[in-house]
């Protein structure tokens, strides 16, 4: 399974952007790039995908690096309610979405 | 459109016992999968179908824990005998093609206190 590498913890101040990396130096050429985040007491719930070209929606932005080994979430002004853990997944064509620890992001008022 | 509903939301059992958990994924979506997330890790895949049929059950502890999606809606989790390790918050998510750009839907879960 194609693993990623995040942070464990980040803190932001709230109306301010958010950049939360992470790595997939092993991603095939086939594997998208997902994002889902999880606030307390709830299911996790989806964010932003992308195969190589940056996206956009209504939640976040994702920057995928060139040579796709490592992508970034931005959030572009933080508030109370984007603290959650956030999960970087890589789907592969069995579409087995594996979630690790994910980064726990702050944000303080 | 309706989420994906779960049932109970709680459930507090002694070892030893069975349970079951509920899914009603959002209607038209073909693929269904349950988790498992044990507090502080991020969810770990149990079983995945697609409409009625098993597509990965490799991590499903099977001599314990069962699940069955009749007609390709609702789905069943079982766990006969509950171990105090399956602890837990159950998750069930289901996605429109199961395929890898095609988002999960995730249901709140049932939260599984084993005494």
């Amino acid at each position: 399974d194609a693993k990623t590498t995040q942070p464990n913890s980040m803190e932001s101040n709230e109306e301010e952007p958010v950049h939360l990396p992470c790595n997939h130096s092993t991603i095939s050429g086939t594997d998208y790039i997902h994002w889902y985040r999880q606030l307390p007491s709830q299911g996790p719930e989806y964010v932003i995908h992308g195969l190589t070209s940056n996206v956009n929606n209504r939640m976040a932005s994702l920057a995928i690096a060139e040579d796709r080994k490592s992508s970034t979430l931005i959030l572009h002004r933080a508030t109370l309610r984007d603290a959650a853990v956030y999960y970087c997944i890589l789907g592969d064509n069995d579409y087995k979405l594996s979630f690790g620890a994910g980064t726990t992001v702050t944000v303080r008022a | 459109e309706a989420g994906v509903a779960q049932s109970p939301r709680y459930k507090i059992i002694e070892k030893r016992q069975s349970v079951a958990f509920w899914c009603n994924p959002i209607s038209g979506h073909a693929t269904l999968y349950w988790y498992q997330q044990i507090l502080g890790q991020g969810p770990k895949l149990l079983i995945q179908f697609q409409n009625n049929g098993v597509v990965d059950d490799s991590q499903l502890p099977k001599d314990r824990f069962s699940a069955e999606r009749l007609k390709g809606v609702d789905s069943t989790l079982k766990i006969q005998p509950a171990k105090l390790e399956d602890s837990a918050v159950y998750l069930c998510a289901s996605s429109r093609r199961g395929q890898a750009d095609s988002p999960l839907h995730f249901g709140n879960g049932t939260r599984l206190t084993v005494t």
